[in-house]
C-alpha cells in the first residue's frame, strides 16, 4: 500500500517568516495530494490541494509543489500569520483508489 | 447544512457496549468516507460508499465495525462489543464523487472507552 513520509514533525516560525513542509510518499500511480490544516478539536479542513498533471498551484499565502520524478510535494506559507498555528497534514490519493492516505502531522507553531 | 454533520460530538461507552455514530454530508454529494484518528496520528480510512453501496471497506479493522448508508445520504457507523482501543475521534467526510476528488470533513465524534 502507500506509504507518505512528513517532516518536520515540528516546526516553529518567527510571525512573518515562511514555513515549508514536506511530504514524500511511495507509489508512483499517486495521483491527487491535498493539503489539510486542523485546529484543536475540529476536523481536517482543506487548505490546497494539486493534481499529478500540475507542478505547482498557489492560493494566496500559500503554496503547493509537486516533483513526481522523486516522489514528494510541499507546503510552503508566507508571511505567517498567528492564526496559521495548526497541525498540518498532507495526503495522497492512488489511481483508481478514492481514499486518502495521510502523513502523520506537523505541528506549526507560530511565535508572534 | 453548509458542511458535513457529525454526531454526537462525544461518546462515552463502557467496554463491550455497543455504539453507533452518525455523519450526514454534505448536500448532493454523492461520496462518503468514514476515518479514524487516533491521538497525535493522520487520520486512517476505514470504509467508502458510492450512492448507498460499500465501494471499499478494506481499512475496517475487523468485523465489529459495520456501516450502512441505506438512502445514500446519511451514514451511521456501527461498533459492537467496543474495546478501549477503539477509543479515537471517528472523522466522516463527503465529496462530490465523479465531479471531483476534494474531500471535506465534519467536526468528528470523540469516542472513549472505559
Amino acid at each position: 500500500g502507500e506509504n507518505v513520509e512528513q517532516h518536520p514533525s515540528t516546526l516553529s516560525v518567527q510571525e512573518g517568516d515562511s514555513a515549508v513542509i514536506k511530504c514524500t510518499y511511495s507509489d508512483s500511480a499517486s495521483n491527487y495530494f491535498p493539503w489539510y490544516k486542523q485546529e484543536l478539536g475540529k476536523g481536517p479542513q482543506l487548505i490546497i490541494d494539486i493534481r499529478s498533471n500540475v507542478g505547482e498551484k498557489k492560493d494566496q499565502r500559500i503554496a503547493v509543489t509537486l516533483n513526481k520524478t522523486a516522489k514528494h510535494f510541499s507546503l510552503h506559507i508566507t508571511e505567517t500569520q498567528p492564526e496559521d498555528s495548526a497541525v498540518y497534514f498532507c495526503a495522497v490519493r492512488m489511481i483508481g483508489n478514492e481514499k486518502l492516505t495521510f502523513g502523520t502531522g506537523t505541528r506549526l507553531t507560530i511565535i508572534p | 447544512g453548509a458542511g458535513v454533520s457529525q454526531t454526537p460530538s462525544n461518546k462515552v461507552t463502557e467496554k463491550g457496549k455497543y455504539v453507533e455514530l452518525r455523519c450526514d454530508p454534505i448536500s448532493g454529494h454523492t461520496a462518503l468516507y468514514w476515518y479514524r484518528q487516533s491521538l497525535g496520528q493522520g487520520p486512517e480510512f476505514l470504509i467508502y460508499f458510492q450512492g448507498t453501496g460499500a465501494a471499499d471497506d478494506s481499512g475496517l479493522p475487523n468485523d465489529r465495525f459495520f456501516a450502512v448508508r441505506p438512502e445514500g445520504s446519511v451514514s451511521t457507523l456501527k461498533i459492537q462489543r467496543t474495546e478501549r482501543g477503539d477509543s479515537a475521534v471517528y472523522l466522516c467526510a463527503s465529496s462530490p464523487g465523479t465531479s471531483g476528488p476534494r474531500q471535506f470533513f465534519g467536526p468528528g465524534t470523540r469516542l472513549t472507552v472505559l
